[in-house]
Order: C-alpha cells, then structure tokens, then sequence
C-alpha cells in the first residue's frame, strides 16, 4: 500500500509570511504515460468539505488564490502559501492516485494557525 | 451551480447496514466518475470507494472492501454507498465528491453525512 506522510504535523506563521507544507510517498506518483504527477492538496476548515487547491501538482484549481502553489515530482511535492492570509487557517491536506493496485490516499494532515 | 447532497446516515448498531445517497445536479452527472470519502470524528480524510461514470470500473479501500458497495443510477443523477456489516471503526463523515477528471483529484465535495455505529 502506498503511504503518505506530510511535514510538519502542525505550523505557525505570522501574517504575510510563507508558509510551506511538505508531502512525500512511497511510491513514485509520476506516470510516464502522461508525464502527470497523481498528485492533489486540499484546504479544508472546521465543520466543512475540504476544497481543492491543486491538482497534477502544481495546477491550481479555478477561482484558488495565486499566492498557493504546488511544487514537486515523483515521490516529494511542496504546497507554498507565499503571502499567509487569516482565511488561510485550516488543514491542510494531499492526496494521490496510485494504479497497481488501483488506490486513492490522503496524507495525515498539516495544520496551519496564525502566529 | 454544481451541487451534492449527501443523506441517510444515521445511528446503526455494529454488524447492521446503511444505504447512503448522493444527488448530484448542476452537471452532466454521467459524465463524471464520483468517489466517497469519509472523515472520523478529530480525524484526517480517508477515501472509501470510487466509481468511473460507465460504471465499469470501481474502486474500494482495503478497509471496506467486502462489506461496502458502491454503485450509481445515471438516470436519477444519483450515487449511493451500500455499507453492511458495520463497525465501530466506520463511524464518520461521509462525503460524495465528484473526480474532476484532472488525475483522480476531487473538485466538489458535498456537504456529508454523519453515520454513527455504536451499540
């Protein structure tokens, strides 16, 4: 089974600072088929559905802020809040797709607060 | 406006079954794969079973597989989550997403609803 795990677990960042959330797995999730990363990040706030944010790695999805973006290839990818807002507390959270055997898995998580 | 409602969670005892549902609308539902993803109480996301829009292709987590079953009725714009013999461990928010087509990426998400499996 694949395996993802995010760093840190938790971050506190001042307001305008960057905030930088790393995601890694076990399997590479890059396919040469396409050349596309299987690879998504989702925000997600308290008492709602997550939203996405980014998807082949480093697409963000319509209506995202620019001040998100998504890096990396393979097995280690990079979500960036270059510019942190207060709306920007949540969870944080990426997702990959793996063919053999056919799975879908979400990182643990990283939560984001306001220093 | 692309819109999921989730219903029929509810309280269950351990080994008993639930149906959910999922209406879709403001989209071309059966053009459109859909997943359930489900969320414990405090708990990180855990995707549960995906579904292509053919039908010909479905997915299930290790965890469900056996006792879960998705399916969809692409008449009713509909998708449901047959969960029998349920555990204690399947207590969660479940979620109906859609897959965006963009590598198995989820870009709207319902709103949930909760199942309980307790005694």
């Amino acid at each position: 089974d694949i395996v993802m795990t995010q760093s840190p677990d938790s971050l506190a960042v001042s307001l305008g600072e960057r905030a930088t959330i790393n995601c890694k797995s076990s399997q590479s999730v890059l396919y040469s088929s396409n050349n596309k990363n299987y690879l998504a990040w989702y925000q997600q706030k308290p008492g709602q559905p997550p939203k996405l944010l980014i998807y082949w790695a480093s697409t963000r999805d319509s209506g995202v802020p620019d001040r998100f973006s998504g890096s990396g290839s393979g097995t280690d990818f990079t979500l960036t809040i270059s510019s942190l807002q207060a709306e920007d507390v949540a969870v944080y959270y990426c997702q990959q797709y793996y063919s053999s055997p056919p799975e879908i898995t979400f990182g643990p998580g990283t939560k984001v607060d306001i220093k | 406006e692309v819109q999921l409602v989730e219903s029929g969670g509810g309280l269950v005892q351990p080994g008993g079954s639930l149906r959910l549902s999922c209406a879709a609308s403001g989209f071309t539902f059966s053009s459109y794969s859909m997943n359930w993803v489900r969320q414990a109480p405090g708990k990180g996301l855990e995707w549960v079973s995906h579904i292509t829009h053919t039908t010909n292709t479905i997915y299930y987590a290790d965890s469900v597989k056996g006792r879960f079953t998705i399916s969809r009725d692409n008449a009713k714009n509909s998708l449901y989550l047959q969960m029998n013999s349920l555990r204690p461990e399947d207590t969660a928010v479940y979620y109906c997403a859609r897959d965006g087509g963009t590598g198995y990426a989820c870009d709207y998400w319902g709103q949930g609803t909760l199942v309980t499996v307790s005694s």
